[in-house]
């Protein structure tokens, strides 16, 4: 079962460049979510989809964009990186009600030098 | 508004000494609460979670968390920890907003377990 696939994996960018984080879910999930980790703060909520067609902005949106292909893949997308976007990147999938639970992909290490 | 707070950033504890992590919440509707592991390198997985009934919810690898409304907690515990228990730990709390689920995690709780 692969769940949640994230890739890449690791990336390491320059200041100004562009890139795209692809995510991909194979368990028919509504809802879908961008979150960014970062030391002592916790997951923060960058972007969501809580269905296909749909996106919307969480806690942290500046600097990114996402797309909600199909229902199956949510992309998060810089255009133009920053050192502040140095972090681990983590997608996530629910069915979307309130009492299920998140289905977590395995990161993307994220630095901008 | 939701929100969740893991006051112990890290908490060192001896192998097979219990442990309890701490968690408190706050929500202004009726709440969902769940406990995720992090182990090194790795995705969020989920460990236990409250919906609904008995307050006492037992997990996998052990860990149990019980929930206690009128302290708004949801502390984590394990009797007996392990070297592999070693990971980070976060509490996170769901609700409903606007139509969509809206998951608030706490910081995070590094347990660390000494041999």
């Amino acid at each position: 079962n692969a769940g949640v696939t994230q890739t890449p994996k690791f990336q390491v960018l320059k200041t100004g460049q562009s890139m795209t984080l692809q995510c991909a879910q194979d368990m028919n999930h509504n809802s879908m979510y961008w979150y960014r980790q970062d030391p002592g703060m916790g997951l923060r909520l960058i972007y969501y989809s809580a269905s296909e067609g749909t996106t919307d902005k969480g806690e942290v949106p500046n600097g990114y964009n996402v797309s909600r292909l199909n229902k199956r893949e949510f992309s998060l997308r810089l255009e133009s990186a920053a050192p502040s976007q140095t972090s681990v990147y983590f997608c996530a999938s629910s069915e979307g009600g309130s009492n299920t639970e998140a289905f977590f992909g395995q990161g993307t290490r994220l630095t901008v030098v | 508004a939701q929100s969740v707070t893991q006051l112990d950033s890290q908490v060192p504890v001896f192998e097979e000494a219990p442990v309890e992590l701490r968690c408190n919440y706050s929500s202004s509707v009726s709440v969902y609460l769940f406990w995720y592991v992090q182990y090194p390198n790795q995705g969020l997985q989920l460990l236990l979670k409250y919906l609904s009934g008995s307050t006492l919810v037992k997990g996998i690898n052990g860990f149990e968390a019980e929930f206690n409304k009128s302290q708004t907690s949801f502390h984590l515990r394990k009797p007996s920890v392990h070297i592999s228990d070693t990971a980070e730990y976060f509490c996170a709390v769901s609700g409903v907003r606007g139509g969509y689920q809206k998951v608030t995690f706490g910081t995070g709780t590094k347990l660390q377990v000494i041999p």
